[in-house]
This record gives structure tokens, C-alpha cells and sequence, in this order.
């Protein structure tokens, strides 16, 4: 399976900020995702990072709040803009691979917003 | 809409004991997959069971699929102390493309296993 490896770790950021997220892959994949993980809670589905396009949202999640970058088929990028204690969160990206669509994630981002 | 309803949400059991956890979902799936988070960190990807097949091993893990029930469930036999996580069912409803891979996430079952 694909490595995947995340930057920050994690982060505390003060409110109003705005912070940067990478995922880089060893291997080129086309389909890659970010989700949230909320303090507590399961996994959403933020949204999907297009390589040469702009990123498909899910319900819930808007472009000027959380935009995406995906230069090419090896890395992306995610920022949560304007933060809030509410985006106090782990964040995941995740690759699929495989011809059964398994789908892999990486170590997470831990945020936490003051 | 949360797809996926797990059964337990927690779970306690002594070591070499069986862990068997539940995943009910509501929308036909192109496929299930159970994965593994310890305290909070990244996630492990257990095993993939297609909605055309009825039952997968891994090692310890053994993963049913019932698409008439719209259920699955994980049992993890002679349990270890370092199984001690939480354990996750997502389910891929893709029908074709790249509509495939947005997941949906159960609830969890914290598992604990006592030494």
C-alpha cells in the first residue's frame, strides 16, 4: 500500500488564523480525500482533491472555508481558513488504490484552535 | 446522513477472549472496510470485503457481509492486549467512476482488552 505522510503533526493556532495542511504519497494515485475527525466522533468526508481541477465538497463544507490544492498526482494540500474552536479536529487525507478500491490514510493532523 | 450504525459502542474483554463488532448501513455499497485507530492517531486499514462476497479472513480477523441486512460484522479471535483501539466499518456506495472512494464512517466501537 501507498506511504502516505502528513504536515504538521499537529498544530495549536489562535483563532482567526488560518492553517496549511500537506499530504504527500510515495506513489502516484489518482483519487485522494480529505476528512474530519472531530473530537469524539467518526469520520466525514470533506472533500475530494482533483488533480487539474477544483475540489468536489461534500454537504456541509465550502471552498473559501476549508480550499484544497492538488498539483499533481503525488500531493495535496488543504487549509482551514479563519479557524474556530469548532475546527478543532484531526485531519486526514486518504488515497485509494487497488483495483477493489481499498483506501488508505495517512497519520492525521491533530488542530487545535484557541 | 451517517451511514454506517456500529454495535457495540464500547467493548471490554479479557485477553484470548473473541471481540465480535457489528456495522449496520442503510444504501447499497460497492464495498465495506474495517479499520483500526489507536487513541486518536491515523488509521489502519484491516480488510475490504466486496458487496459480492459473503466472508474474508485476515489472520485473527474474520469479516461477514449480509447485503440483504445491510450488516456486517468484524470478529477478532484470541484477542491481545494490543488490540486494544477503536475499530471503524466505512462503506464505499460508489456505483461507477470517480464516484468511487467517498466513504462513510460507522460510529466505532472502542474495544478494550484486558491482560
Amino acid at each position: 500500500s501507498a506511504v502516505i505522510s502528513q504536515k504538521p503533526s499537529r498544530d495549536i493556532c489562535q483563532r482567526g488564523t488560518s492553517l496549511t495542511i500537506q499530504c504527500q504519497v510515495d506513489s502516484q494515485v489518482t483519487m485522494m480525500f480529505w476528512y474530519r475527525q472531530q473530537p469524539g466522533q467518526s469520520l466525514t468526508l470533506i472533500a475530494t482533491a482533483n488533480q487539474g481541477s477544483e475540489a468536489t465538497y461534500e454537504s456541509g463544507f465550502v471552498i473559501d472555508k476549508f480550499p484544497i490544492s492538488r498539483p499533481n498526482l503525488t500531493f495535496s494540500t488543504l487549509t482551514v481558513s479563519n479557524m474556530s474552536p469548532e475546527d478543532s479536529s484531526i485531519y486526514l487525507c486518504s488515497v485509494v488504490q487497488g483495483p477493489y478500491y481499498e483506501q488508505y490514510f495517512g497519520p492525521g493532523t491533530r488542530l487545535t484552535v484557541t | 446522513s451517517q451511514q454506517g450504525e456500529e454495535d457495540p459502542q464500547a467493548l471490554s474483554i479479557q485477553e484470548g477472549e473473541n471481540a465480535t463488532m457489528n456495522c449496520s448501513y442503510k444504501t447499497s455499497i460497492n464495498n465495506l472496510q474495517w479499520y483500526r485507530q489507536n487513541s486518536g492517531r491515523g488509521l489502519v486499514h484491516l480488510i475490504l470485503i466486496r458487496s459480492n462476497e459473503r466472508e474474508k479472513h485476515s489472520g485473527r480477523l474474520r469479516v461477514t457481509l449480509d447485503t440483504s441486512k445491510k450488516s456486517s460484522s468484524l470478529l477478532i479471535t484470541a484477542s491481545r492486549a494490543a488490540d486494544t483501539a477503536s475499530y471503524f466499518c466505512a462503506t464505499d456506495a460508489g456505483a461507477g467512476g470517480t464516484s468511487y472512494g467517498k466513504l462513510t464512517f460507522g460510529q466505532g466501537t472502542i474495544l478494550t482488552v484486558h491482560p
